[in-house]
């Protein structure tokens, strides 16, 4: 399975754009990039996927390297419920489960 | 709202006191697994359903079962707790088992073994 390199924590000021680095420089071509986030001991929250193009949704920006060995999370305003452990996870092609590393703990402040 | 229930959200129970913890989601998924978390460990997954009467295996499933005989309902069965078992559980679903469907996750149980 693709390992990931996530820094272990990061600080946010409210109201500013948080960006979230990713290391996987051994994915595969099939291979899809996930972030889930967990707040406390709440349950991981899916955020978004990708797996070469850039992509957006309500939550969330995922930029994804074009030799696809890093990625970046953006939230765009982070505020203090974003304050969680953030997870950036490589799926491997033709698997169920997600396999999760450490993560980075973001912390966002006033 | 499309969600994941777990119950109970915390169980304390003795060695050998056999228990069941609900799983059941609303979304009509075909693939649920069940995942347990532990410090330093991470999340591991523990079994598995992609589809109703079919259950597998996932990483750590010594001390558990599970059945799927609805599509909604995955339980996850402890017929004798032991303290090793002794973690964050957490159920999830997804429409498929596929690598580009994304898990959603329920709120977790947590569960004392004494």
């Amino acid at each position: 399975d693709a390992k990931t390199t996530q820094p272990p924590s990061m600080d946010c000021a409210e109201g500013r754009a948080a960006n979230l680095p990713c290391n996987h420089s051994t994915i595969s071509g099939n291979e899809y990039v996930y972030w889930y986030r967990q707040i406390h001991s709440q349950g991981p929250q899916y955020i978004i996927h990708g797996l070469k193009n850039n992509e957006t949704n309500e939550m969330a920006s995922l930029i994804i390297t074009e030799d696809r060995k890093s990625s970046t999370l953006i939230l765009p305003h982070a505020t203090l419920r974003d304050t969680a452990v953030y997870y950036c996870i490589v799926r491997v092609y033709n698997t169920d489960k997600l396999i999760f590393g450490t993560g980075t703990r973001l912390q966002v402040f006033p | 709202e499309a969600q994941v229930t777990q119950n109970p959200r915390y169980l304390i129970t003795v060695t050998g006191k056999k228990l069941t913890v609900t799983c059941s989601q609303n979304m009509n998924h075909e693939y649920m697994s069940w995942y347990r978390q532990d410090p330093g460990l991470g999340l591991r997954q523990i079994y598995y359903s992609m589809n109703v009467e079919v259950t597998d295996k996932g990483d750590v499933p010594e001390g558990y079962k599970v059945s799927r005989k609805e599509k909604r309902n995955f339980p996850l069965i402890l017929e004798s707790p032991s303290p090793n078992q002794t973690s964050l559980y957490f159920c999830a679903s997804s429409p498929s088992g596929s690598y580009n469907s994304p898990l959603h996750f329920g709120n977790g149980t947590r569960l004392t073994v004494t």
